[in-house]
């Protein structure tokens, strides 16, 4: 099983609409965890940090389930600029605090 | 926020040749660097773990014998790939963490512009 599954996508969806992502991560000593979001040929960039309790930033939410290892990003009123691979990312702790790191799924925004 | 520079952004080299990109935390001190290699439509894979004053530490599968690391300082580090094959082109990202902040957080990490390497 791989460490961190994201669903595979494209979504392909328009302007405006609600878009959910989900993904799973088998470290259960997971100690932190992130959506990145990554324009093709760049680095990838934080987008939000994922808490137990669910955080918001403007039109993102992101929800955290530690007991069924599964974290969600959920976009409303998409925009044509929220185009782009999303990343899933679980920081496994230790002494070096790897990031590791899902696949990404691609989202584009059509008008 | 912290930036992290690398250079070059983008290089060509022949098949043989050795390629060295620099990774710079440009405004916070960095003990831990991390070198990441992305393949096209796969996710970014961890290579090594760059340490100041001490060894890298390589992943599983990746040889240290033909990515050189250097951490020299608090602020760069660089890796060298060595008889470069067209099998190593690929997209490589430095990142680094900020010696200030608590491990963990939520921008423990910061990432480079990344190197697009294509070995002819």
């Amino acid at each position: 099983r791989k460490e961190v599954e994201q669903d595979p996508g494209p979504f392909n969806v328009p302007e405006g609409a609600t878009v959910a992502f989900n993904c799973t991560y088998s470290n259960s000593a997971s100690q932190s965890f992130f959506w990145y979001r990554q324009d093709c040929r760049k680095e990838p960039k934080l987008l939000m940090s994922v808490y137990s309790s669910g955080n918001e930033d403007g039109r993102f939410t992101a929800q955290l389930n530690r007991a069924s290892q599964y974290i969600s990003l959920l976009i409303r009123d998409s925009k044509l600029s929220d185009s782009a691979t999303y990343l899933c990312v679980v920081n496994i702790g230790g002494s070096q605090g790897n990031l590791i790191f899902g696949k990404g799924t691609k989202l584009s925004v059509k008008p | 926020g912290a930036v992290v520079s690398q250079h070059p952004s983008r290089v060509i080299c022949k098949s043989g040749t050795s390629v060295k990109i620099e990774c710079r935390s440009l405004d916070f001190q960095a003990t831990t660097m991390f070198w990441y290699r992305q393949f096209p439509k796969k996710s970014l894979m961890l290579m090594a773990t760059s340490n100041e004053g001490s060894k890298a530490t390589y992943e599983q599968g990746v040889e240290k014998d033909k990515f050189l690391i250097n951490h020299a300082s608090l602020t760069l580090s660089t890796l060298t790939v060595t008889s470069a094959h067209p099998e190593d082109s690929s997209f490589y990202i430095c990142s680094a963490r900020d010696n200030g902040r608590l491990a963990g957080g939520p921008h423990e990490q910061y990432f480079g512009p990344g190197t697009r390497l294509t070995v002819t």
